[in-house]
């Protein structure tokens, strides 16, 4: 059973536009989220995180808000740039100690366009 | 930031022969590094925890003695793969969280693209 859902595998923006990748996760004991970008043939780069205490963390052009109670996190890109196109994959984990695993979403492969 | 490098970055070998990849950190030091799976078009699954100076925890349905795990200093982590067979062709791919740090951020090495014949 997957616990972290990026049920939209693909999303395509113009420049300049507001990108909306979207995760939805089932396991409440996830406390703490992350989202990677991934380029083919290379490991995926952190981008932003978010703790559940807390409901939105910005970084930039990137902004990550968190939804508890609907089990829902999205990441915005604004403006999107085409350098900006990759896979995108949300994580979480749960605490944040030495140990503590992360379950990876699927992805999301964003384009996008000039 | 935090650097994790691989090495090597694709491997293509025959089938039955052993495969070690190696993955470090380079400016920061891992207590625990992670290594993962990742096939075409799939999310990346843990395979196992790699813990400095102790035994490997492995995820179910990982064979440990397929995939050997050694974590001898808190900069290398090394992945063996006994016995390759072409089912284990795929995309490895470490990670490694800073000792230091305070959050559970994993950092990820670029990645290895093992090919077996």
């Amino acid at each position: 059973d997957q616990q972290v859902k990026q049920n939209s595998p693909s999303l395509s923006v113009q420049e300049g536009r507001i990108s909306i990748l979207n995760c939805d996760y089932t396991n409440s004991m996830f406390d703490y989220f992350l989202w990677y970008k991934k380029y083919p043939a290379e490991g995926p780069t952190f981008l932003i995180s978010i703790s559940s205490i807390k409901d939105k963390n910005e970084d930039g052009r990137f902004t990550v808000f968190l939804n508890k109670s609907a089990k829902h996190l999205s990441l915005h890109i604004v403006p999107s740039q085409p350098g900006d196109s990759a896979v995108y994959f949300c994580a979480a984990s749960t605490g944040a100690g030495a140990n503590s695993k992360l379950t990876f979403g699927k992805g999301i492969t964003l384009s996008v366009r000039p | 930031g935090a650097v994790v490098s691989q090495h090597p970055s694709r491997v293509i070998c025959k089938s039955g022969t052993s495969v070690k990849i190696e993955c470090r950190s380079l400016d920061f030091q891992a207590t625990t590094m992670f290594w993962y799976r990742q096939f075409p078009k799939q999310s990346l699954m843990l395979m196992a925890t790699s813990n400095e100076g102790s035994k490997a925890t492995y995820e179910q349905g990982v064979e440990k003695d397929k995939f050997l795990i050694n974590h001898a200093s808190l900069t290398l982590s090394t992945l063996t793969v006994t016995s390759a067979h072409p089912e284990d062709s795929s995309f490895y791919i470490c990670s490694a969280r800073d000792r230091a740090g305070g959050d559970g951020t994993q950092y990820f090495g670029p990645g290895t693209r093992l090919l077996v014949l």
